[in-house]
């Protein structure tokens, strides 16, 4: 079946690395997403990694995919206050649609 | 700026009311879907539209039915909710259906209470 899993909560001091992680069941995954949300605003689209990688960085950001364990990390390094929100995980399954597979969010507050 | 915006940002409705949603894409794609947040809940997909032709509806009432008239604009029309319809309801495009990397762009939501 397909599920996406996340911790509900995590909190942090200002300055300090965050990460957040994820677990997936489908085998299928094409691509793994994480999606920020700030309080009133929709989704936005931070980083995405294909299945066949291992790991991807872009500035503060890094991904760490370990296909094995079906297990998908973010971390943030030098976590401010304005990276406070909520953090989606995702996955696309390759069916007839590429539909998108949603974990229920990881709230990140990040304390000064 | 998302590039995809929807009205009203906030809707109060009663059970009997007859409302509706609707979301603009002004990035030239040609998916469009609508999404229900609920709280503690996972993203729920409910419609897909691709090039104008419904591909997906994951077993949404029939309380809510979409429109798509062209790619650049898609609409939820609501009657007769529920109380447990209180939700905000997330339209999302990307470049098509099968797009490669399946970047969906997110709008800003409408959030809907039912009373």
């Amino acid at each position: 079946g397909e599920d996406v899993e996340q911790s509900l909560f995590l909190s942090v001091r200002e300055g300090d690395s965050s990460v957040i992680n994820c677990t997936y069941t489908d085998s299928s995954s094409t691509y793994l997403y994480w999606y920020k949300q700030e309080p009133g605003a929709g989704l936005q689209l931070l980083t995405y990694i294909f299945s066949n990688m291992d790991m991807k960085q872009d500035q503060r950001l890094t991904v760490l995919l370990n296909k094995k364990d079906k297990h998908l990390s973010l971390r943030i390094a030098d976590t401010q206050t304005g990276d406070s929100a909520i953090y989606f995980c995702a996955e696309s399954i390759m069916d007839s649609s590429y539909k998108l597979i949603f974990g229920s969010g990881t709230r990140l507050l990040v304390r000064p | 700026e998302t590039g995809v915006t929807q009205t009203p940002r906030h809707l109060v409705m009663g059970m009997t009311n007859k409302k509706s949603l609707k979301c603009e894409q002004h990035l030239g794609h040609n998916a469009m879907y609508w999404y229900k947040q609920s709280a503690k809940k996972p993203l729920e997909l409910m419609f897909v539209y691709n090039f104008k032709e419904q591909t997906e509806n994951n077993s949404v009432p029939s309380r809510f039915s979409p429109e798509c008239p062209n790619s650049s604009h898609l609409f939820l029309h609501l009657h007769t909710l529920q109380p447990e319809d209180s939700a905000l309801y997330l339209c999302a495009s990307s470049q098509d259906e099968r797009a490669r990397s399946y970047e969906q762009y997110f709008g800003p939501g409408t959030r809907l209470t039912v009373t």
